[in-house]
C-alpha cells in the first residue's frame, strides 16, 4: 500500500535554482494538492488539481508552477527558488474535491520534501 | 487575523492524563471539522472528523464542536508515549479545501 509518494525526501538547492518535486498516488484518486508546512504557519495549500486536467491556485501560488500529468501524477515546479521558500512540502490526493465532506474527501498525505534553498 | 488560530505550543504531559487541544475559527461557513495528527517527519493522517456542532467519539478520542462559540476541541483520555505528535485542526465549507491550524506539538512522557 503506497498510498502517496513523494521525491525526493529532501534537496538543497542555491538561489536561482529550479527543481520539480514529483507525486504520485495509487489510490485513484481525482484530486490531487500541493502544501507548504513552515514553522507557526501550519499547512498552506500552494495549488490544487480537482481532477486531471485542470490546476487552481490555492492560498500561497507565488513563485511555483504545476502540472497534472495524469490521473496519478501532480508535479511541483520552482522555476528560480528563493530563500522563502525554504520549507516542508507535502502532496495530497482525495477522491472527490468540492462535495460535502465523506469518506471520499478526506485528503491522504505523502511523506513530505524537505527543501532548503541556501 | 488567521482564519483558523490554534495554540502551537509545545504541550507535555504526564502518561494516562486527559489532553485538551483546541482550535477557534473566525468564518461561520465551515460545516466541517477535522483533526490530523503528525508524527514527527511524517505527513499528516485523518484522526476524526464531525460535521456542525457536537460531539463525536472514537476510543480514546472525543472530538467536539461548539459553533456558536467557534471553538473546536480534540481530547486525549489516558494518553500514550505513542499519542505524542503534532495535531492539526482542519476545517472546510463545500468548497473543499481545508484550512488548517498551525498544529500543537504534544509529548506524553512515561
Amino acid at each position: 500500500n503506497a498510498g502517496v509518494t513523494q521525491t525526493p525526501k529532501f534537496q538543497v538547492l542555491k538561489t536561482g535554482q529550479s527543481m520539480t518535486l514529483q507525486c504520485a498516488q495509487d489510490m485513484n484518486h481525482n484530486s490531487m494538492y500541493w502544501y507548504r508546512q513552515d514553522p507557526g504557519m501550519g499547512l498552506r495549500l500552494i495549488y490544487y488539481s480537482a481532477s486531471e486536467g485542470t490546476t487552481d491556485k490555492g492560498e500561497v501560488p507565488n513563485g511555483y508552477n504545476v502540472s497534472r500529468l495524469n490521473k496519478r501524477e501532480f508535479s511541483l515546479r520552482l522555476e528560480s527558488a528563493a530563500p522563502s521558500q525554504t520549507s516542508v512540502y507535502f502532496c495530497a490526493s482525495s477522491e472527490l474535491s468540492g462535495q460535502p465532506l465523506s469518506s471520499l474527501t478526506v485528503q491522504y498525505f505523502g511523506a513530505g520534501t524537505r527543501l532548503s534553498v541556501l | 487575523q488567521k482564519e483558523v488560530e490554534q495554540d502551537p505550543g509545545p504541550l507535555s504531559v504526564p502518561e494516562g492524563a486527559i489532553v485538551s487541544l483546541n482550535c477557534t475559527y473566525s468564518n461561520s461557513a465551515f460545516q466541517y471539522f477535522m483533526w490530523y495528527r503528525q508524527y514527527s517527519r511524517k505527513g499528516p493522517e485523518l484522526l476524526m472528523y464531525t460535521y456542525s456542532s457536537g460531539n463525536k467519539e472514537d476510543g480514546r478520542f472525543t472530538a467536539q464542536v461548539d459553533k456558536s462559540s467557534k471553538y473546536i476541541s480534540l481530547f486525549i483520555r489516558d494518553s500514550q508515549p505513542s499519542d505524542s505528535a503534532t495535531y492539526l485542526c482542519a476545517m472546510n465549507n463545500q468548497g473543499g479545501k481545508l484550512i488548517f491550524g498551525q498544529g500543537t506539538e504534544l509529548s506524553v512522557k512515561p
